[in-house]
């Protein structure tokens, strides 16, 4: 089954504490993007990657770290640097011929 | 001003109704424009892209007008199936590449 796998679906961290959020795909797509999505506000921006070993910041880049050691895995360290880590988080892939992108399922992380 | 925005909504409409959303966004830079629909606590799936000329997609049409910068999307004969958030979403070329910048959306409610 080809798609975008994340897990896990639902995270509980206490405040403090770095978290890992999966991202895997296995439709040969290059570039691989992670969102957060909070109540009442568009997608935003967090990393982006479109060959393996390389990313770049997005728009909200701070308190966050990612690696692109495979063209499958894309994983996402949510730090405690990040003030406000509750959230949607999404991760996208696109292929290298058009500009859509396609969405795992999302990891709802809520830290307390 | 928000570099895509839409009218929140809800859209509370009878089944069988037509309705229209539009969109406006800031940057005369955008090169690709899509629609996407999401549902309740689930991730966004692309809904159709909308080309320069128009498209129509079964009950769906899209339309973009450069000039006024504002992309629409109609439905026909609603369906109860068609209550979701449909985010208007825009493409740009950046220096660090593609670039989609997401609106908040817009919430359609069918009713019988």
């Amino acid at each position: 089954d080809g798609g975008i796998t994340q897990s896990p679906k639902y995270l509980f961290r206490k405040e403090g504490q770095n978290v890992t959020l999966s991202c895997e795909q296995n439709l040969n797509h290059d570039a691989m993007y992670w969102y957060r999505q909070d109540p009442g506000q568009g997608l935003r921006l967090i990393y982006y990657s479109q060959i393996v070993n390389d990313f770049q910041k997005g728009d909200i880049a701070e308190g966050y770290s990612v690696s692109r050691e495979k063209k499958e895995s894309f994983p996402l360290t949510v730090t405690s640097a990040q003030k406000n880590p509750t959230a949607f988080y999404l991760c996208a892939t696109r292929t290298g011929y058009s500009y859509e992108q396609y969405f795992g399922p999302g990891t709802r992380l809520t830290v307390t | 001003r928000k570099e895509v925005e839409q009218d929140p909504g809800p859209f509370n409409v009878p089944e069988g109704a037509t309705v229209a959303f539009n969109c406006t966004y800031s940057n005369s830079a955008s090169q690709s424009f899509f629609w996407y629909r999401q549902d309740c606590r689930k991730e966004p799936k692309l809904l159709m892209s909308v080309y320069s000329s128009g498209n129509e997609d079964g009950r769906f049409t899209a339309q973009l007008n450069r000039a006024s910068q504002y992309i629409s999307l109609l439905i026909r004969d609603s369906k109860l199936s068609d209550s979701a958030t449909y985010l208007c979403v825009v493409n740009i070329l950046t220096g660090g590449g593609n670039k989609l910048t997401f609106g908040t959306g817009t919430q359609l409610k069918v009713e019988l």
